[in-house]
């Protein structure tokens, strides 16, 4: 089955700096691939997702990319501020099956 | 207001007591699974069901029982809870299989205590 590995597990950034979070999966017929934010005590959030048939996909600060040949794709924010700071979730599914895999979360830390 | 919603949201229980998690939705999603979150495993599917009386195994079964006899309920069943059950535990639906109905709504998260 899938599996989807998330690195690094901790990230701590200066405010207005990038942050940058890489996964990696196994199942080369996964195509689709969304983010998830998770701020304290809170639900999982869907902040951005992509498909196997673009590489690139950007909505404000937040960019997500996809390397379908090597199976690995990152998520990239910019200008960082307080309010980015969270645990992000990566996962990896087929579209159309309800099956999904996560990894195992990034706990990102903005300092002022 | 479209939401999801779990009862309770806090259980302490002792082993082998029966207990039952209720999922809730009110926006008409077709699609419905069971997550548990543990520290440094991230979030794990336990049961996924695509429609009424359809349901399948995600990664992480053993130890659960699910239903879905109406569209909106997805109640979790642990018959005979042990401490390695304990967890946070999130209920998801989704729209549908394709598009925008892709997205996953998390519900608030129950918080599981097995003593």
């Amino acid at each position: 089955g899938e599996n989807v590995e998330q690195h690094p597990s901790t990230l701590s950034v200066q405010e207005g700096d990038s942050a940058v979070i890489k996964c990696t999966y196994s199942d080369s017929a996964s195509n689709y691939f969304p983010w998830y934010k998770q701020e304290l005590g809170k639900r999982p959030q869907l902040i951005i997702d992509i498909r196997s048939n673009v590489g690139e996909k950007k909505d404000q600060r937040i960019a997500v990319t996809l390397n379908k040949t090597a199976k690995h794709f990152s998520l990239h924010i910019t200008e960082t501020q307080p309010e980015d700071s969270a645990v992000y979730f990566c996962a990896a599914s087929i579209v159309g099956a309800q099956k999904l895999v996560f990894g195992q979360g990034t706990r990102l830390t903005i300092n002022p | 207001e479209a939401q999801v919603t779990q009862n309770p949201r806090y259980l302490i229980t002792v082993t082998g007591k029966k207990l039952t998690v209720t999922c809730s939705q009110n926006m008409n999603h077709e699609y419905m699974s069971w997550y548990r979150q543990d520290p440094g495993l991230g979030l794990r599917q336990i049961y996924y069901s695509m429609n009424v009386e359809v349901t399948d195994k995600g990664d992480v079964p053993e130890g659960y029982k699910v239903s879905r006899k109406e569209k909106r309920n997805f109640p979790l069943i642990l018959e005979s809870p042990s401490p390695n059950q304990t967890s946070l535990y999130f209920c998801a639906s989704s729209l549908s299989r394709s598009g925008r109905g892709h997205e996953q709504f998390f519900g608030p998260g129950t918080r599981l205590t097995v003593l």
